[in-house]
């Protein structure tokens, strides 16, 4: 079975810095899709950024872009230039083909003025 | 963009009563539903997976006699929580895949919180 650990519960960064959200899975498939999820207070899911798992090059979406490291296992967020919108609870999600999306547990993100 | 509507968007009912939870795709065509429970402040778990016209995929631990999943039409798939109790107070999420080949993203409802009394 596949799991999703987001070993950082709660982080907090000054606005128009950066930061890095941390995620690591474990699954046996070859073949998957990773992605991050904004859930902000109104708690409407907001697709922030996806990852094929056959791509080697690290997918960016203007401020924010990840770093995936396949053989480890590992799918870090970086935010770059934090804005106050930023804040928010922040997903890591896994998903084989067309199965439902397993999520960790979440890094509650705050950006401070 | 792909839009997706759930209704209610919020049901309180009595204890030991039905209530039934709309998932709509308003402009694409879905394949696949899926529906997610998320308690306070933890994460979602998917419940269970619904195709068109095929019975639905239910996760392990998840009763599939009370949790009902009708996946009628492209369009619309309905969550009927039977006999409900004070622990299925939950929100509940749906989402729905187009089945793009590209990127098999899932666009995700509003949410629905249901409170049992």
């Amino acid at each position: 079975a596949q799991t999703v650990t987001q070993s950082q519960p709660e982080m907090s960064v000054q606005e128009a810095e950066t930061v890095t959200l941390s995620c690591t899975y474990d699954t046996s498939e070859s073949n998957y899709y990773l992605f991050w999820y904004k859930q902000p207070p109104s708690r409407q899911m907001i697709l922030v950024i996806r990852q094929e798992a056959y791509k080697q090059q690290n997918a960016t979406e203007n401020r924010f872009s990840v770093n995936f490291q396949k053989a480890a296992k590992s799918f870090s967020l970086k935010i770059s230039d934090s804005q106050l919108g930023d804040t928010a609870m922040y997903f890591c999600a896994f998903m084989k083909l067309t199965i439902g999306l397993i999520f960790g547990k979440g890094t509650k993100l705050s950006v401070k003025p | 963009g792909a839009v997706v509507s759930q209704h209610p968007s919020r049901v309180i009912c009595k204890s030991g009563t039905s209530v039934k939870i709309e998932c709509r795709s308003l402009d694409f065509q879905a394949t696949t539903m899926f529906w997610y429970r998320q308690f306070p402040k933890q994460s979602l778990m998917l419940m269970a997976t619904s195709n068109e016209g095929s019975k639905a995929t239910y996760e392990q631990g998840v009763e599939k006699d009370k949790f009902l999943i009708n996946h009628a039409s492209l369009t619309l798939s309905t969550l009927t929580v039977t006999s409900a109790h004070p622990e299925d107070s939950s929100f509940y999420i749906c989402s729905a895949n187009s089945g793009t080949p590209k990127y098999n993203e899932q666009f995700f409802g509003p949410g629905t919180r249901l409170t049992v009394l």
